[in-house]
């Protein structure tokens, strides 16, 4: 079965570098969310997006934005990267009928 | 939002069923119980959701305290491949909800 698709799987930026996270949800997954979990942390949820609108915000720093698009795919966008923002990145996606979310491998952004 | 409370860790010998509770005591009226997996150096894992009644999968059973107050998450025969942090989680039923994950149960399994 298809799953979630995230990419890149590794990423090294420098501080104060942008990065692009992308997200590709399963098929006919209309809601897609992102999650950070820090080293030796549990996840923590960023923001949500349903039908291409946002629809939840968690503790995303303003530095952070991201967006789903007409496919349903979506990137979180991260500007003026700092040593902290260094941590794994998941995508989730489920279908508006459904509760349990399907979570894709993650990337590891490492800041240096 | 609801919390729930979970052991830090637990241990468990291989082939064994292993029996993983949670507190949930300000349970609301619409909110699931759903658990999910964290095995190393991967993303969360969806096990299982209730409501009521108990519920059976081909991962795991879980087991709903008649007040709703508790759950267990029941893996009948525990692999090595079974360890992993465990997360006991309520989403609310009314809403598309965003997972707010604890510090879950760390699970380890003897050989």
């Amino acid at each position: 079965a298809a799953g979630v698709i995230q990419s890149p799987r590794h990423l090294i930026k420098e501080k104060r570098e942008t990065a692009t996270l992308k997200c590709y949800p399963i098929p006919r997954h209309d809601t897609v969310y992102w999650y950070q979990q820090g080293p030796g942390q549990d996840p923590q949820f960023l923001i949500s997006f349903y039908e291409k609108m946002q629809s939840d915000k968690g503790s995303i720093p303003d530095r952070f934005s991201a967006q789903q698009f007409s496919d349903y795919h979506s990137e979180l966008n991260m500007s003026s990267l700092e040593l902290g923002d260094s941590a794994l990145y998941f995508c989730a996606s489920s279908p508006l009928t459904e509760h349990e979310q399907y979570f894709g491998p993650g990337t590891r952004l490492t800041v240096t | 939002d609801a919390k729930t409370t979970q052991p830090n860790s637990m241990e468990s010998n291989e082939e064994e069923p292993v029996h993983l509770p949670c507190n949930h005591s300000t349970i609301s009226g619409t909110d699931y119980i759903h658990w999910y997996r964290q095995l190393p150096s991967q993303g969360p894992e969806y096990v299982i959701h209730g409501l009521t009644s108990n519920v059976n999968n081909r991962m795991a059973s879980l087991a709903i305290a008649e007040d709703r107050k508790s759950s267990t998450l029941i893996l009948h025969r525990a692999t090595l491949r079974d360890a992993a942090v465990y997360y006991c989680i309520l989403s609310d039923m009314n809403r598309d909800d965003k997972i707010i994950f604890g510090k879950g149960t760390r699970l380890h399994i003897l050989p």
